[in-house]
């Protein structure tokens, strides 16, 4: 199957700063790649689905200040989290999809990102 | 708006005990359906699928058939192995569509 990867694994970072977290689909062109949250003991929430090339549709509720997302090229989405703060510890996990029109594709997810702002 | 409702857990299972874990969905159209798995420290791994009503979709062992009828995706295993023991999630969507969530049951096997 296709691989999505995520760069860092784990990333620790002080309070006020910004961390960016790279997904790239490794063997397939991702023409959609969509960013979720999973809060601890809880399940994964939907944040934003990015086209390549165009800017990302944020879900309600979401800040598009604060998590910045860039799908610059068909293999690499990147998500900023500006001015980190404690309670945006989290687990990020990306998702991608190739694109044809018309055809149903599979969502591919990556292994997530742990951040932890101290 | 779409939603998937699983049992929260924990279950706990001796080894090679039968396992089945609920999972109902709301949806318009017809989604896909699917359970990912979450291995303790580890990001998702798609565990298996169905893309349509009656379709059975296995992987390692486990189980769901698309029920339409019922609107379910049940999870379910004859022998459970302590390898097993991780977090299940149900999901509906994907392709064009988001990829909506349950809230994952966490499973433990004891020896």
């Amino acid at each position: 199957g296709a691989v999505v990867s995520q760069h860092p694994s784990r990333v620790i970072c002080k309070s006020g700063t910004s961390v960016k977290i790279e997904c790239r689909s490794l063997d397939f062109q991702a023409t959609t790649m969509f960013w979720y949250r999973q809060f601890p003991k809880k399940s994964l929430m939907l944040m934003a689905t990015s086209n390549e090339g165009s800017k990302a549709t944020y879900e309600q509720g979401v800040e598009k200040d604060k998590f910045l997302i860039n799908h610059a090229s068909l293999t690499l989405s990147t998500l900023t989290v500006t001015s980190a703060h404690p309670e945006d510890s989290s687990f990020y996990i990306c998702s991608a999809r190739a694109g044809d029109s018309g055809s149903y594709n599979e969502q591919f997810f990556g292994p997530g990102t742990r951040l932890t702002v101290l | 708006g779409d939603s998937v409702t699983q049992m929260e857990g924990p279950v706990t299972l001796s080894e090679e005990a039968f396992l089945t874990i609920n999972c109902t969905y709301t949806a318009t159209g017809y989604p896909s359906l699917f359970w990912y798995v979450q291995y303790p420290g580890e990001g998702l791994q798609l565990l298996l699928k169905a893309t349509k009503a009656d379709d059975k979709g296995s992987n390692k062992g486990f189980e769901a058939t698309y029920r339409k009828e019922t609107t379910s995706f049940h999870l379910e295993k004859g022998s459970v192995q302590v390898s097993d023991s991780a977090v299940y999630f149900c999901a509906s969507g994907g392709g064009y569509q988001k990829v909506t969530f349950g809230i994952g049951t966490k499973l433990q096997v004891i020896p």
